[in-house]
């Protein structure tokens, strides 16, 4: 059975800073991954994916995360943070012919000034 | 667009109440998700629905039930709500794509129930 684990509950960044979220999932075979991300009192919105190729997936609102099969990790980068990333984002995964995702339990980005 | 909508963004209930939470999308998908969302837990799989009159548990079904009657309609009904059914409910689509299924789902923007 798939897991995700999302070791950050909470996160704070400078507006203008990197930034980098964490993500460890479990699972046997060649995961689908997935990050979201989720803006106060709204739904789920697919930032990127990654099912197979390139492990560098590039996704929308400039973030970018790197599939590392050594480490069974999928963390969200960004360059620069905006004041409108402040969200909470979950990262998922899934399993060929399977329709269930797995999400872990967010991390949520607060952005200084 | 793609679009995933839920009946009420925001409803009060009281304990003992039949409750009924609607999905509708239009995106033709074969499959339907009911999620609560609580603080600190993420997202937990109620129900899902892989075809019209099919449906399978999730992690939390209990004190659930769901309804699928036709393709792009999928409800969730509390039978009798209890105040620890309090939460966020999200309801996803996603497409069956022969044997390479991509699993991506697409959300609603989420009803907030609380139940008194």
């Amino acid at each position: 059975a798939q897991s995700v684990t999302q070791p950050d509950i909470h996160i704070t960044v400078s507006e203008g800073a990197s930034l980098e979220l964490r993500c460890n999932y479990s699972y046997g075979a060649t995961p689908y991954l997935f990050w979201y991300v989720q803006s106060p009192g709204q739904g789920l919105q697919l930032l990127l994916k990654y099912f197979s190729g390139d492990t560098l997936v590039q996704g929308i609102k400039g973030f970018e995360a790197e599939f590392k099969r050594s480490q069974s990790s999928f963390n969200l980068r960004k360059p620069s943070v905006h004041w409108s990333d402040a969200a909470e984002y979950f990262c998922a995964v899934g399993a060929k012919g399977f329709q269930k995702l797995v999400f872990g339990t967010g991390t949520r980005l607060l952005v200084s000034p | 667009d793609v679009k995933v909508t839920q009946s009420s963004r925001y409803l009060v209930k009281r304990t003992g109440e039949k409750v009924f939470l609607e999905c509708v999308q239009d995106m033709d998908h074969e499959n339907m998700f009911w999620y609560r969302q609580d603080p600190g837990l993420g997202l937990r799989l109620i129900y899902f629905s892989y075809d019209v009159k099919m449906k399978e548990k999730g992690d939390i079904p209990e004190g659930y039930s769901v309804s699928r009657e036709k393709k792009e309609r999928f409800s969730l009904i509390l039978e009798s709500a209890s105040t620890n059914q309090t939460s966020m409910y999200l309801c996803a689509s996603s497409r069956t794509s022969g044997s390479s299924s991509y699993n991506e789902q697409f959300f609603g923007p989420g009803t907030r129930l609380t139940v008194l």
